[in-house]
């Protein structure tokens, strides 16, 4: 069954320094997302991307924050400068056209660690 | 901003049980529900979902039930397996494809023998 894949699974790094964060979506979706959890929190949705840009995002996705598609088939999320609170599981989700209800399909997610 | 809400953060039930996790929203606007598994170090699994059209929607062993009226929305699990043990979450969108979801804070449901 075809997955979302997310690298890596882990990401160390120190504060001001710039991620990016990797997603393979499922090959034949259209719509794609990130999330995140901080740790004890709810997911919480940071930004959809659709016909290469962005269709909706949330007060946390800042100037900080981009997503690209590089090719036909990489979805990335890059964090500039990280800060300490930064530290969360990013989850990347696609979804395909017409779906029913709009039911998205996480990957395993990346955990960020900023020091 | 709480406006999917899981109210209990953990459940247990025996094997063969049922299995019902709440779920309560305060936004009109949302016309989709759907629930997600999560498993310890994997992403959210979608479930099971529903239109807000909708009172039930069945799949197998899971129901989930919307009650518009009262903004509440439940999802039952007939019968109960120890591989159901997980973290439930609740979500809702309001416009189906491509809309953004909205997760409740999750609750663990853990299935005993």
């Amino acid at each position: 069954e075809p997955e979302v894949t997310q690298t890596p699974s882990h990401q160390v790094t120190q504060m001001g320094q710039e991620v990016i964060l990797r997603c393979v979506p499922i090959s034949n979706h259209l719509y794609f997302y990130w999330y995140r959890q901080i740790l004890g929190q709810k997911v919480e949705f940071l930004v959809s991307f659709y016909n290469n840009e962005i269709s909706e995002k949330s007060e946390i996705f800042d100037d900080q924050f981009s997503v690209e598609r590089p090719d036909g088939s990489n979805f990335t999320l890059k964090i500039r400068s990280t800060k300490l609170e930064d530290s969360a599981m990013y989850f990347c989700a696609s979804s395909p056209q017409g779906a029913i209800i709009g039911e998205q399909y996480f990957g395993p997610g990346t955990r960020l660690t900023v020091t | 901003d709480q406006q999917v809400k899981q109210n209990s953060p953990s459940l247990s039930v025996q094997e063969g049980r049922i299995s019902i996790l709440n779920c309560d929203y305060t936004n009109s606007m949302f016309d989709y529900f759907l629930w997600y598994k999560k498993y310890p170090a994997e992403g959210p699994t979608f479930l099971i979902s529903i239109s807000s059209i909708k009172d039930k929607n069945e799949d197998g062993r899971f129901t989930v039930f919307l009650n518009k009226s009262a903004k509440h929305l439940s999802l039952h699990i007939v019968p109960s397996q120890p591989g159901d043990s997980a973290v439930y979450f609740c979500a809702a969108s309001d416009t189906g494809t491509a809309s953004k979801l909205t997760f409740g804070t999750g609750t663990r449901l853990q299935v005993t023998l």
